[in-house]
């Protein structure tokens, strides 16, 4: 039982760089949802969706696009890599007892 | 101000002392309180979660809400080695499934 599967695990981009992080469960979880972890901010909510199709922005939307074409997966975009998106960041999913929440492992990301 | 405040200690202790960690809020909508426990370079996972106001025990942890005065605590007995981690405060409305998490607090049990 995998759980929550995000890759990559590290990566280094340059500004203006595009990339998508990809979140993957194998839970059946409707609830899929993006985080951000920075020292002294603890986690912030990017972008979340409760279904296929459906998704909605969080606390720190900006500079970052979700889609979510399937149950399973939930990726996260940079369209345009910016210092201040370094960060470690967190996919996670629940079923619809949303008091637990299952996370990843991270990915760290560093923009130069 | 930040919707949910924790202190991000670092907070260090002694084999077999008791760990008291807390959360204070602002949001009188939350309903759900949780605390997560993070190692490092780990994604956080559930350690106790909580509905409305009361206590809840499991093994060596307690976890406390007070909605009258928006205080959250966290207490770990017999602290082992192993408890040494970060750990999370969450908290979400009755109809929400957005978590709003607290700093978190760094712990370090010394052997």
């Amino acid at each position: 039982n995998a759980g929550v599967t995000q890759t990559p695990k590290f990566q280094v981009l340059k500004t203006g760089q595009s990339m998508t992080l990809q979140c993957a469960q194998d839970m059946n979880h409707e609830y899929m949802s993006w985080y951000r972890q920075d020292p002294g901010m603890g986690l912030r909510l990017i972008h979340y969706s409760v279904g296929a199709g459906i998704t909605d922005q969080g606390e720190v939307p900006n500079g970052y696009n979700v889609s979510r074409s399937t149950t399973e997966d939930f990726p996260l975009r940079l369209l345009s890599a910016a210092p201040s998106q370094t960060s470690v960041y967190f996919c996670a999913s629940s079923d619809t007892d949303y008091t637990e929440a299952f996370f990843g492992q991270g990915t760290r990301l560093t923009v130069v | 101000q930040k919707e949910v405040e924790q202190d991000p200690g670092p907070l260090s202790v002694p084999e077999g002392a008791i760990v008291s960690l807390n959360c204070t809020y602002s949001n009188s909508a939350f309903q759900y309180f949780m605390w997560y426990r993070q190692y490092s370079r780990k994604g956080p996972e559930l350690l106790m979660y909580t509905y409305s106001s009361g206590n809840k025990e499991d093994g060596r942890f307690t976890a406390q809400v007070d909605k009258s005065s928006k205080y959250i605590s966290l207490f770990i007995r017999d602290s082992q080695p192993s408890d040494s981690a970060t750990y999370l405060c969450a908290m979400s409305p009755s109809n929400d499934y957005k978590l709003s998490f607290g700093a978190g607090t760094t712990v370090t049990v010394r052997a």
